[in-house]
């Protein structure tokens, strides 16, 4: 089974703390996602990767940077965290013209 | 921009009955990809099911159907018989082509099945 791994499932911060989620996948998947959900907004896409040292904004990319080094690892960097962050971040990788497969998600709160 | 809407932010259902939930979206798109996804308390994602545009036959996965109009633009989920794992939030959501896995994810139903 394809797994996508989150480092933490809940994490708390404090306002201008630079905060790093990270991801691991171990299919050899080319492409790797950072959706933040939000009740009442759904999933919204930050940013995605198709490729190593690779990375594309999605459509809420204000406030954050991603980094991938590695194939298998995919961060999210919040260079300095604010209140409004406060979400569950889920991340997500597939294959070429495959299903994505998703981490569990990370519930982050900043206070 | 594709745009999905969800306009079902709850509903619940007595187990073993069958549900409905509804799922519309916009594109100028003529070949396009729909998807269901289930979100459990455990938060993991899951698809659920999957339906390709130029296909006509509406997709099915065991108890799991669609409904899908294409001229409508109208994408709704079926769940027969329903069990009480499949309470949770599904959510539609919709790709372009398969060559791009950007998905544009709809607000979420949160489905509860009453015992």
């Amino acid at each position: 089974d394809v797994k996508v791994t989150q480092s933490s499932r809940y994490l708390v911060k404090r306002t201008g703390e630079k905060v790093f989620l990270e991801c691991v996948q171990d299919m050899d998947h080319e492409n790797m996602f950072w959706y933040r959900q939000d009740p009442g907004l759904g999933l919204r896409l930050i940013y995605f990767s198709y490729d190593v040292k690779m990375k594309e904004k999605g459509d809420i990319p204000e406030g954050y940077s991603v980094s991938r080094e590695k194939k298998e690892r995919f961060s999210l960097i919040l260079e300095s965290a604010s209140t409004n962050q406060t979400s569950m971040y889920l991340c997500a990788s597939s294959s070429l013209n495959e299903k994505l497969f998703f981490g569990s998600g990370t519930q982050l709160s900043v206070l | 921009a594709q745009t999905v809407t969800q306009s079902q932010p709850e509903m619940s259902v007595q187990e073993a009955e069958t549900v409905t939930l509804s799922c519309t979206y916009d594109t100028s798109e003529s070949n396009y990809y729909l998807f269901w996804y289930k979100q459990p308390p455990s938060r993991q994602m899951i698809l659920v099911i999957r339906q390709e545009a130029y296909k006509q036959q509406n997709a099915t996965e065991n108890r799991f159907s669609v409904n899908f109009q294409k001229a409508a633009k109208s994408f709704s989920l079926k769940i027969s018989d329903s069990q009480l794992g499949d309470t949770a939030m599904y959510f539609c959501a919709f790709v372009p082509n398969f060559g791009n896995e950007k998905l544009t994810f709809g607000t979420g139903t949160r489905l509860t099945i009453i015992p």
